[in-house]
């Protein structure tokens, strides 16, 4: 099974609510990846865990949360989003966390911030 | 992290003509690899190429690392509208992530 799952495939949210977005893999991998990405650019990491530890925060504004339950899943929690964060939001995960490690990624969850 | 640029932006070809893209960084990369995303799609990983002067096939791609570790090309023969996506380079960053490259929409008129 090489498939990376995201729930919801599509959200519309107000600039005040609270939202999070899932993501699950069951591939045994430690390395969790959520990524942003604009119409027509490439993917822009957000945050990267590593064996359930944040690893990396690309200096991403804080109404952006991550979260690691476990090896499995890993969420991201949404609050005061700005409309300009609308955006597909990639997870992906490798076997572990180093750059040489191939990365699979999840269909995606289409925000769109009103 | 380590820049990769790639180029061209964009490409429109008609069916059954080759399709080339390339990608080059200032600094010496350890690994490339090369993710080809559908309209309305996900990246879905392609290859990635460790060893200078490394050439790799797949069908009708061929994928090429610089000898110097610097750059690499993706080349499709004879292009089908199967090819339609946007392909993208990703060298190391820092140590846990991809730098990945603007991409190269590839465009495929029957």
């Amino acid at each position: 099974d090489t498939e990376v799952t995201q729930t919801p495939k599509h959200l519309v949210m107000g600039m005040t609510n609270k939202k999070s977005l899932k993501c699950e893999q069951h591939m045994g991998h430690r390395a969790m990846y959520w990524y942003k990405q604009k119409a027509k650019k490439p993917p822009e990491l957000m945050f990267v865990y590593s064996y359930e530890k944040l690893s990396i925060n690309e200096s991403v504004p804080s109404r952006f949360s991550p979260e690691c339950p476990n090896s499995s899943l890993l969420n991201l929690h949404l609050h005061a989003l700005q409309p300009e964060d609308s955006a597909l939001y990639l997870c992906a995960s490798s076997r572990v966390g180093t750059a040489q490690e191939t990365q699979y990624f999840g269909p995606g969850t289409r925000l769109l911030v009103l | 992290g380590q820049q990769v640029m790639q180029i061209p932006q964009y490409q429109h070809v008609q069916e059954g003509e080759d399709f080339t893209t390339y990608c080059n960084s200032s600094t010496t990369l350890s690994n490339i690899q090369w993710y080809k995303q559908r309209p309305g799609g996900h990246p879905v990983f392609l290859i990635q190429l460790v060893k200078s002067g490394e050439v790799k096939k797949q069908k009708r791609l061929t994928f090429q690392f610089g000898e110097a570790k610097k750059n690499s090309s993706l080349h499709i023969t004879a292009t089908q509208t199967t090819d339609v996506g946007t392909y993208f380079c990703a060298g190391p960053s820092s140590g846990y992530a991809l730098n990945f490259g603007k991409g190269t929409s590839l465009l495929v008129t029957p």
